[in-house]
């Protein structure tokens, strides 16, 4: 099983809707997570943190459910401007190498 | 705000040759990382260092070494270039004590083995 997991998509998704997608990972001490956006042939820039109480940012929603060991992302009233490749990142602690890209998610909103 | 700094941003190299990319990390930040990431890819991490000192090594080939200097910008040296090199490179710096885990990431340097 892969240490991340996403579900790589394209997932097409008209504008206003709502869109979510999940991360799954198998390290169970893993500490921390993040979701990051890379547009295409540009670099990842940090989206959110999630939390285990989960967090909102605008129209962003991100749950972390350390039971079921996924993280998801939730994204509400989409624009034509979410149009990304959406990266769950997962720190595992022991430096630079506990952290670990998943292959991402690619998202197209369409008008 | 200044951002992380790489150059080149394109380069092309044919096989065997050499290649060196260079990254400035946003200032104060003690930490810089180097990935690489290829076509449909997610970036892998290559090696990291920590205020000047080589912190973590990934998957970096042996064909490969960096090094931070004194003024904290850091060199990514290739050799013997093979084909699957062609990739885009990634620098990103943090702070290792901002408690954020967020790590800023360059533009990315663009390499091309033919």
């Amino acid at each position: 099983r892969k240490e991340v997991e996403q579900d790589p998509g394209p997932f097409n998704v008209p504008e206003g809707a709502t869109v979510a997608f999940n991360c799954t990972y198998s390290n169970s001490a893993s500490q921390s997570f993040f979701w990051y956006r890379q547009d295409c042939r540009k670099e990842p820039k940090l989206l959110m943190s999630v939390y285990s109480s989960g967090n909102e940012d605008g129209r962003f929603t991100a749950q972390l459910n350390r039971a079921s060991q996924y993280i998801s992302l939730l994204i509400r009233d989409s624009k034509l401007s979410d149009s990304a490749t959406y990266l769950c990142v997962l720190y595992s602690g022991g430096g630079a190498d506990g952290l670990t890209f998943g292959k991402g998610t690619h998202l197209i909103i369409q008008p | 705000a200044a951002g992380v700094i790489q150059s080149p941003r394109h380069l092309i190299k044919e096989k065997r040759e050499t290649a060196t990319l260079k990254c400035y990390p946003i200032p104060r930040h003690d930490t810089v990382y180097w990935y690489q990431q290829g076509p449909g890819q997610d970036p892998q991490f290559l090696i990291s260092f920590y205020e000047k000192m080589q912190s973590d090594k990934g998957s970096i080939p042996d064909r490969f070494s960096a090094q931070q200097f004194s003024d904290y910008h850091s060199e990514l040296n290739m050799s013997s270039l093979e084909l699957g090199d062609s990739a885009l490179y990634f620098c990103a710096s943090s702070l290792r004590g901002s408690g954020t885990g967020e790590l800023f990431f360059g533009e990315g340097s663009r390499l091309t083995v033919l």
